[in-house]
């Protein structure tokens, strides 16, 4: 079946301009992540998605970044006026179960990432 | 302050020997760790969980051992083959909290 996937698979853009970052989840999971992994480091969390609503939104770094869910599906991840701190691969993941329910089908399944380059 | 921590950037194994790669936490309300793996160009998948109410959890090759006193796990994979060189990342979490990711491990097993 299909995984989660992300779309584009690479985006460059300059600095202060904005970005949009999509990701498709596997169908019927309710539960959608956004991470963000810099280079030499691990997956960062920065918002959880269950159903339309954003249940842990505690990573965004600043009101720069921003993400919806409309319909409990596809997401996005928006960020504005961009910096070049905020290059990095974009991850997001989903699960049948949140990831409060230990044990109990709340495996993350992660997508190939959106690698952001901002110059 | 980093919570999760691998402090082996790398390791390289031969093919056929056991591979050991740890982690420690700094969390002590951490209740659940996982590890995955990446290959380049792909995201994290899945590997091996343990709960804080075991210490060993067994998945064919892969065992993770727990040891809540030292805030201490290990994945051991056994035998190593060279399609387990990957990048390896261990998480926790804390009940209702994300997961928080260490920076990795990247194995290399030669053949």
């Amino acid at each position: 079946g299909a995984g989660v996937s992300q779309t584009p698979s690479n985006k460059v853009t300059e600095k202060g301009k904005y970005v949009e970052l999509r990701c498709d989840p596997i169908s019927g999971h309710t539960a959608l992540y956004w991470y963000r992994q810099s280079l030499g480091q691990g997956p960062e969390f920065l918002i959880y998605f269950q159903g339309t609503g954003a249940a842990d939104d505690s990573g965004l770094p600043n009101d720069r970044f921003f993400a919806v869910r409309p319909e409990g599906s596809v997401s996005t991840l928006k960020i504005q006026r961009t910096e070049r701190g905020d290059s990095a691969v974009y991850l997001c993941a989903s699960s049948l179960n949140p990831y409060q329910l230990a044990g109990a089908n709340n495996e993350q399944f992660f997508g190939p990432g959106t690698r952001l380059t901002v110059l | 302050d980093q919570q999760v921590k691998q402090n082996s950037p790398s390791l390289s194994v031969q093919e056929g020997r056991i591979s050991i790669l740890n982690c420690d936490y700094t969390n002590s309300m951490f209740d659940y760790f996982l590890w995955y793996k990446k290959y380049p160009a792909e995201g994290p998948t899945f590997l091996i969980s343990i709960s804080s109410i075991k210490d060993k959890n067994e998945d064919g090759r892969f065992t993770v051992f727990l040891n809540k006193s030292a805030k201490h796990l290990s994945l051991h994979i056994v035998p190593s083959q060279p399609g387990d060189s990957a990048v390896y990342f261990c998480a926790a979490s804390a009940g209702n909290t994300p997961l928080v990711f260490g920076k990795g491990t990247r194995l290399s097993v030669i053949a």
